[in-house]
């Protein structure tokens, strides 16, 4: 079974652009998270999504982000105006029940930097 | 607010047994999950606690008081591919996410 997929895994822009990041679940997965860890921080939530529907999205840091599950098979996260304080680690994970009756399984994560 | 606190390195030696101990303060707790990160790759669920007491999955073993808001991860036997980071996160019911902990970098000495 192939786990969660994220593309790119690498991505380097300049102040001001617009970077959207890519991310599969596991096959048949309903819940999909996004998290983020920048510089020297812990992993946080940043949203998450049952199906194609926003379940919660406390953790977007403000309006320039934007995440979409169209269909309710892959996400994109896209960051518009990128600034110098998105650059980090975004991690996607997903689950096919609501933990803790099931598990989050991770991506590998995207690495963002914003010059 | 959500607080998880958990060493931020630790040492030990290849064969031995080592204790990565967590502490929380999450509202609406409602289970302690573990994962082994290796650089670069993605967190690896390793195990996760929803009753107080000890889940035993082969070298790896997990413990949970949740009157103490206390959990600890042992690693029996250790290997040289142990050498990781291994990150605590508390499940709240209060949405549903996890809340990490900082990580614990353990490093695994011949």
């Amino acid at each position: 079974e192939a786990g969660v997929t994220q593309f790119p895994s690498h991505s380097v822009i300049e102040k001001g652009q617009t970077v959207t990041l890519r991310c599969d679940p596991i096959s048949g997965h309903d819940n999909l998270y996004w998290y983020r860890r920048v510089m020297g921080k812990e992993i946080k939530f940043l949203l998450h999504f049952v199906k194609e529907s926003k379940q919660d999205e406390s953790g977007m840091p403000n309006n320039r982000f934007l995440a979409e599950r169209t269909g309710g098979t892959y996400s994109t996260l896209k960051v518009q105006p990128a600034e110098l304080e998105d650059s980090g680690v975004y991690f996607c994970a997903s689950s096919e029940r609501t933990p803790p009756l099931d598990t989050q399984y991770f991506g590998p994560g995207t690495r963002l930097t914003v010059l | 607010g959500q607080n998880i606190d958990q060493p931020t390195e630790m040492t030990a030696t290849e064969g031995a047994i080592v204790q990565i101990n967590c502490t929380y303060q999450t509202s609406g707790f409602n289970g302690l999950f573990w994962y082994q990160q290796h650089a670069g790759e993605a967190p690896t669920f390793l195990s996760y606690n929803v009753l107080d007491g000890l889940e035993e999955k082969g070298r790896f073993s997990s413990f949970l008081s949740r009157s103490k808001g206390y959990s600890y991860l042992l690693l029996k036997e250790l290997q040289m591919k142990d050498s990781a980071s291994y990150l605590c996160a508390a499940f709240h019911n209060a949405g549903n996410m996890l809340t990490f902990g900082g990580g614990t970098r353990l490093m695994v000495k011949p």
